[in-house]
């Protein structure tokens, strides 16, 4: 079993639609990123989290630390958005652990 | 702002070359952490440098090595290529403890 599971893997909305995608760990975490990586490879840092919630645009991630649980929200939805996002948890040691990232597809 | 800055950012060689990949930090940031992304697969971590020393190691084969240089960009070298090491390289830096900012990639392809 992975230490960081996503879900969904593959995602297609319409325009405007509300997503949300999943993030699971199994380990002890100091911290919880959001990635988003779009075709060609380039890797941008969303957020950080470490408790609570944080909001930035139209993205919203939250982590609840007894659960061992992130989500990744987008509102409003955009084809610009699309996008592999990545969950990534920094646990005692300082390099990040990657899940398996979901692929958003938002048509228009 | 200031970006990571890897080059170069592709690169193609043959089986049993060498290849070295760099990478610049954002100004300030003390640790610097290297990452491999093969085709259809999750980023791994490498190793990482914290002011200058190696602070963790990953997955990285005995064939590659690295360093971090005094004005803090970092260097991975690899020897003895093979077909397996065809990949997206990223770099990423940060503030030790803090978010990590990545850099654009390097892909190399090794024929």
């Amino acid at each position: 079993k992975n230490e960081v599971e996503q879900s969904p893997q593959n995602l297609t909305a319409q325009e405007g639609e509300f997503i949300t995608i999943n993030c699971s760990y199994s380990v002890g975490i100091s911290a919880l990123h959001w990635l988003q990586q779009h075709p060609g490879g380039g890797i941008v840092s969303l957020f950080m989290l470490s408790s609570g919630k944080k909001k930035h645009g139209r993205l919203i991630a939250t982590i609840n630390i007894q659960e061992k649980h992130s989500s990744l929200h987008i509102t409003a939805s955009h084809p610009r958005d699309s996008a592999v996002y990545i969950c990534a948890v920094r646990s005692s040691a300082r390099q990040l652990t990657f899940g398996s990232g979901t692929q958003l597809t938002v048509l228009p | 702002a200031a970006g990571v800055i890897q080059s170069p950012r592709h690169l193609i060689k043959e089986k049993r070359e060498t290849a070295t990949l760099k990478c610049y930090p954002i100004p300030r940031h003390d640790t610097v952490y290297w990452y491999q992304q093969g085709p259809g697969q999750d980023p791994q971590f490498l190793i990482s440098f914290y002011e200058k020393m190696q602070s963790d190691k990953g997955s990285i084969p005995d064939r590659f090595s690295a360093q971090q240089f005094s004005d803090y960009h970092s260097e991975l070298n690899m020897s003895s290529l093979e077909l397996g090491d065809s990949a997206l390289y990223f770099c990423a830096s940060s503030l030790v403890g803090d978010e990590q900012f990545f850099g654009p990639g390097t892909r190399l392809t090794v024929l």
